[in-house]
């Protein structure tokens, strides 16, 4: 079993439907991460999360400590939000064990 | 200062070659990280600095990959005599130490495609 899961592995939405990304992970963590990757490779990092939410424009994370789990969501989603969004969790000082991603596509 | 930069973006190399990379992180930030992805993977840790210091190295890290960070600025990160399995994007990342309350800033990544 995998240390960070996420669900789903891809999704294709139609523009402007609200999306939402789960993360799952089974070990004690410092901080969570969300992050973009688009297909040239780049990663953009949306989010880092220790408790309660936050919000961004049309992106909103939440993370529950308790339960080990957060959402990044996508209200209004557009052609561009496609890309493959990472949850990575802080583990220790300075590791960041990676979910294997979700790989959004937004029809328009 | 506009953000982490690496360079090359691709390189294409030759079996048996060496190849260097650079990193050029945010300068205000004193921790730098080098990942590796590969094809439809997640990012996998390599080795980080605090400063110039090379404070951890992935056991993926073999002898052929080498590391350096002379003056607590840019850092390089050089593969020796390459092999097809050294393919895969190289991502550098920087960040500041504040405790557990600080954030990543990743780079644009090298694509190393060994022939």
């Amino acid at each position: 079993k995998n240390e960070v899961e996420q669900s789903p592995q891809n999704l294709t939405a139609q523009e402007g439907e609200f999306i939402t990304i789960n993360c799952s992970y089974s070990v004690g963590i410092s901080a969570l991460h969300w992050l973009q990757q688009h297909p040239g490779g780049g990663i953009v990092s949306l989010f880092m999360l220790s408790s309660g939410k936050k919000k961004h424009g049309r992106l909103i994370a939440t993370i529950n400590i308790q339960e080990k789990h957060s959402s990044l969501h996508i209200t209004a989603s557009h052609p561009r939000d496609s890309a493959v969004y990472i949850c990575a969790v802080r583990w220790g000082n300075y590791q960041l064990i990676w979910g294997a991603g979700t790989k959004l596509i937004i029809k328009p | 200062d506009t953000g982490v930069s690496q360079n090359p973006r691709h390189k294409i190399t030759k079996r048996g070659q060496n190849v260097t990379f650079r990193c050029d992180p945010i300068s205000e930030h004193n921790r730098l990280y080098w990942y590796r992805q590969t094809l439809g993977q997640g990012p996998e840790f390599l080795t980080y600095f605090q400063n110039e210091a090379q404070l951890e190295k992935s056991r993926l890290l073999s002898d052929r990959f080498s590391a350096e960070r002379p003056k607590g600025s840019f850092s390089t990160l050089e593969i020796q005599r390459t092999e097809q399995g050294d393919s895969a994007m190289y991502l550098c990342a920087s960040s500041l130490t504040q405790g557990f309350n600080y954030g990543y800033t990743f780079g644009s990544g090298t694509r190393l495609t060994v022939v």
